[in-house]
This record gives C-alpha cells, structure tokens and sequence, in this order.
C-alpha cells in the first residue's frame, strides 16, 4: 500500500522568511511519481509541481524549489521569501503504478500562514 | 477551457435524503476520481474510474455509489444522507500513464444536517 505523510500541519511565518515543507512517502513500487498541489483560500487544487522516481535533481522555479531523496522517501518543498500569497493547503501526493490502476494517494495537507 | 465541471458548488441535505453530485470533464481523459476532503484529513479517494464501464472502490466507498457510461461524465450518488457525509467532494480526472497530474474540479461543500 502507499502513504504520503505531512507530518506538519500548520506553518506560520512572516512575510520574506524562507519555509520548507516536508512529505514522506512509503511505496513498495519502483516506478512512480510524487506531486505537490497548492490549495489557496478559494478552495481549488493547482497543480505545483512532478517528480519522477527515477529523476533525483532537484528543481528550482523562481522563489519555489523541491528536493527529493529517496535514500529518505522525501520530498521537500521550499518557498523563499515567502509572500502572503503563498498563504494556502501544500498538498504532497504519490501516483504510482498498480497492474492496469494508477491512483493518487494524497497526504493530509500543510496549511501554511505567512503574516504580512 | 472548461476542464472538470462540478455541480452544485453548495448543497444542504437532510438526513435520510438522496441526491447525485455531477461531474464532467471535457479533456478526453481515461481516469477519473471521486475525492472528499474534511479538514486536516486531507483528500480521501471515494470511487475512481479507468474508463467508461469500469469502476473500482477507493478508501472510503461506504454509503456511496458510482457509475460511467460516458467517457466525459462521472456522477457520485449518496443515497441516504449522513451528517458524517458532510465534507467537501472533489472530482478529477487524469491521463492513465503515471507521470500525468490530475485536473481538479472546484469542489461541492455539502452538509448533511
């Protein structure tokens, strides 16, 4: 079976401070997919960001960056300089695959604060 | 760009009543998902589907049921309201290969009172 774990659930910073948001995730297969989705205050589900198991490079993209390492079954998200936009629910979520069936196994989410 | 669709956006039932939530997706995908999402528990795989005909039971299946006749459409059926069904439901869809993001829809607060 497959678990993500978001072992923080609330985050609250001060605009301009640099916030890591971690995942953990357990797969028993070798071929899958990690995703990040940003849930903002008007509730809907935007796609972040994907990383194969296969692709360990880390990915910067403007004041977003993810690390992932699998001797660790991590998949760090950080935002620099946070700003109050970035105010939302970081969902982590593991797609892997299962004979014909490829499900999408979300964690419980981080809701993260940046105060002005 | 109409993506996933969801109606209703709000819905107040009561115990015992019956209703379908519907969902629709014009991006020709194989995939779709019923998801609930209560807060701080994250979002819950309901039912999914790999293709028209064809569904299979996610984590939480009880007191729900699904079908899908249409590529397009994937309607979720409660059948006799609970107050521990109130959540917020969300449906998706996706591509089946592993590497493809799931396309959500904009969810439907109901509350069973």
């Amino acid at each position: 079976a497959q678990k993500v774990t978001q072992a923080q659930t609330e985050i609250s910073v001060v605009e301009k401070e640099d916030v890591t948001l971690d995942c953990v995730y357990e797969t028993r297969d070798t071929t899958y997919y990690l995703f990040w989705y940003k849930q903002p205050p008007s509730g809907e589900l935007v796609f972040l960001i994907r990383r194969n198991s296969f692709d360990e490079q880390n990915e910067i993209s403007g004041r977003y960056s993810w690390n992932f390492q699998k001797s660790t079954s991590s998949f760090n998200f950080t935002i620099t300089a946070s700003q109050v936009v970035d105010s939302a629910v970081y969902f982590c979520a593991l797609r892997n695959y299962t004979g014909a069936n490829s499900k999408l196994t979300f964690g419980k989410g981080i809701t993260l604060s940046v105060r002005p | 760009n109409a993506g996933v669709t969801q109606t209703p956006k709000f819905r107040i039932l009561k115990i015992g009543q019956s209703m379908t939530l519907q969902c629709a997706q014009d991006m020709n995908h194989n995939y779709m998902y019923w998801y609930r999402q209560d807060p701080g528990m994250g979002l819950k795989l309901i039912y999914y589907s790999v293709g028209a005909g064809i569904t299979d039971k996610g984590e939480v299946p009880n007191g729900y049921n699904v079908s899908r006749s249409t590529t397009e459409d994937f309607p979720l059926r409660l059948e006799l309201a609970a107050p521990s069904q109130t959540s917020v439901y969300f449906c998706a869809s996706s591509y089946p290969e592993v590497n493809t993001e799931a396309f959500f829809g904009q969810g439907t607060r109901l509350t069973v009172v």
